[in-house]
């Protein structure tokens, strides 16, 4: 069974277009979180919801828009794609707060042509 | 705001020889760290977990010391093995939610 998935692995667009990235975690944790590792491999936190509420919201373009419905599910939708986009987005969970270890997903490629 | 820095960028080693990884980080108020692991292409998994009111987790070969009042943390791998090539990741959880990634040390095992 896979803890936290994401969909899809890879993603391909054109600048001004909107795409989403969904990420579902089944280990009943209370908190998500959305990273993104640019081409020098450094992972920033984006954004962290803890049963629904955003409790974190780095200084990302107002283009990134996460969405909980529900604390199992953080999606991730970007509006006018940029070509600096493109990096390897990761939904990761963690039973509350960041005092708990840090399950995280596959990973999304995003690649803006 | 809280930095963490890792040494040495990268890493090659014969197999069987101990591999010692560095992390430093400038706040020394810290909830946890945690080390991962992350293979080419794919997403990060978790190695071990210190709570700030530990001074080292072990786990098989892998032993993670932390001194918070000095601000380090090193990561030890036993015996290394060609399986042990991966990136490493050390990362510090602080109090506001936020995990604080280092840019991780390439390790490469020659078989």
């Amino acid at each position: 069974d896979t803890a936290v998935s994401q969909t899809p692995k890879y993603l391909v667009t054109q600048m001004g277009n909107d795409k989403s990235i969904k990420c579902e975690q089944n280990l009943g944790h209370d908190t998500m979180y959305w990273y993104k590792q640019d081409s020098k491999k450094f992972l920033k936190i984006m954004f962290s919801y803890n049963n629904k509420e955003l409790i974190i919201n780095e200084t990302v373009p107002n283009r990134f828009s996460p969405k909980s419905p529900d604390k199992a599910h953080l999606n991730l939708h970007i509006n006018s794609l940029e070509l600096g986009d493109s990096a390897v987005y990761f939904c990761a969970s963690s039973q509350t707060s960041a005092s708990y270890e840090q399950y995280f997903g596959p990973g999304t490629r995003l690649t803006v042509t | 705001k809280q930095e963490v820095t890792q040494i040495p960028a990268a890493l090659s080693v014969p197999e069987g020889e101990n591999l010692v990884l560095n992390c430093s980080f400038t706040d020394s108020a810290i909830y946890n760290l945690q080390w991962f692991r992350q293979d080419p292409g794919k997403g990060l998994t978790s190695l071990l977990l210190i709570q700030s009111s530990q001074r080292e987790q072990t786990s098989g070969r892998l032993n993670a010391s932390l001194d918070k009042s000095s601000g380090r943390s090193t990561l030890y791998i036993a015996a290394s093995q060609p399986g042990d090539s991966a990136t490493y990741l050390c990362a510090v959880g602080s109090n506001d939610y936020k995990l604080s990634f280092g840019a991780g040390t390439t390790v490469t095992v020659r078989a």
